[in-house]
C-alpha cells in the first residue's frame, strides 16, 4: 500500500525567508512518481512538480527546488524567497507505476506574513 | 480549453436526498477521478474511471455510484445523502492512468448535507 507523510501541519514564515516542506512516503514498488500540488485559499488544485523514482536528480525551477532521496524515501519541496502569494496548502502525492490512484498527504498550510 | 469542469459549486441537501455531480472535461483524457477532501484529511479517491463505460472503486467509495457514458464526462451520484458525506468534492482527469502523467483538477463543489 501507498502511503505519503506530510509531518508539519502549519508553517509561517516571513516573506522573502525559504520554507521548507517534508515528504516522506512508503511503496513497495520500484516505479513510483512523486508530486506536488498548491491549494491557495481560492481552493483550486494545481499542479507543480513530478519526479519519476528512477531519476534522483534536484532541480531547480524558479524559486521552487526539491529534494528526492530515495535511500530516506524523502521528497521534500523548498519555496526560496517567499511571497505572499505562496501561502496555501501544499499537497505531496504519490503514485505507484501501473496504479491509477494518487496517495496524497494531509498537506502541509504555509503562511507568509508580509 | 475549459479544462476540468465541475457543476454545481455549491450544494446543500437534507439527510436522505439524492444529487448527481457532473465533471466534464475537454482534453480528451483517458482517465477521470473523483476524490472528496476534509479537514485535516487530505484527498482521498471515491472512484475512478480509466475509460468510457468503465468505472472502479477507490479508497472510500461507499455510498457513492458513479457513471462514465461519455469519454468527457464523470458523474458522481450519492443516493441517500448523509452528513458524512459533507465534504469538498473534487474531479480530476488525467491523458493515462500509468502513474506517470499529473492530474488536472476541477474547481471543486462544496456539498453540505444536513
Amino acid at each position: 500500500a501507498q502511503k505519503v507523510t506530510q509531518a508539519q501541519t502549519e508553517i509561517s514564515v516571513v516573506e522573502k525567508e525559504d520554507v521548507t516542506l517534508d515528504c516522506v512516503y512508503e511503496t513497495r514498488d520500484t516505479t513510483y512518481y512523486l508530486f506536488w500540488y498548491k491549494q491557495p485559499p481560492s481552493g483550486e488544485l494545481v499542479f507543480l512538480i513530478r519526479r519519476n523514482s528512477f531519476d534522483e536528480q534536484n532541480e531547480i525551477s524558479g524559486r521552487y527546488s526539491w529534494n528526492f532521496q530515495k535511500s530516506t524515501s524523502s521528497f521534500n519541496f523548498t519555496i526560496t524567497a517567499s511571497q505572499v502569494v505562496d501561502s496555501a496548502v501544499y499537497f505531496c502525492a504519490l503514485s505507484e507505476d501501473g496504479n491509477n490512484r494518487l496517495a496524497f498527504g494531509k498537506g502541509n498550510q504555509v503562511v507568509v506574513i508580509p | 480549453n475549459a479544462g476540468v469542469t465541475q457543476t454545481p459549486k455549491f450544494r446543500v441537501l437534507k439527510t436522505g436526498q439524492s444529487m448527481t455531480l457532473l465533471c466534464a472535461q475537454d482534453m480528451n483524457h483517458e482517465y477521470m477521478y473523483w476524490y472528496r477532501q476534509d479537514p485535516g484529511m487530505g484527498l482521498r479517491l471515491i472512484h475512478y474511471s480509466v475509460g468510457e463505460g468503465t468505472t472502479a472503486k477507490g479508497e472510500v467509495p461507499d455510498g457513492y455510484n458513479v457513471s462514465r457514458l461519455k469519454k468527457q464526462n464523470f458523474l458522481l451520484g450519492l443516493e441517500s445523502a448523509a452528513p458524512s458525506q459533507t465534504s469538498v468534492y473534487f474531479c480530476a482527469s488525467s491523458l493515462t492512468g500509468t502513474g506517470s502523467y499529473e492530474q488536472y483538477f476541477g474547481p471543486g463543489t462544496r456539498l453540505t448535507v444536513t
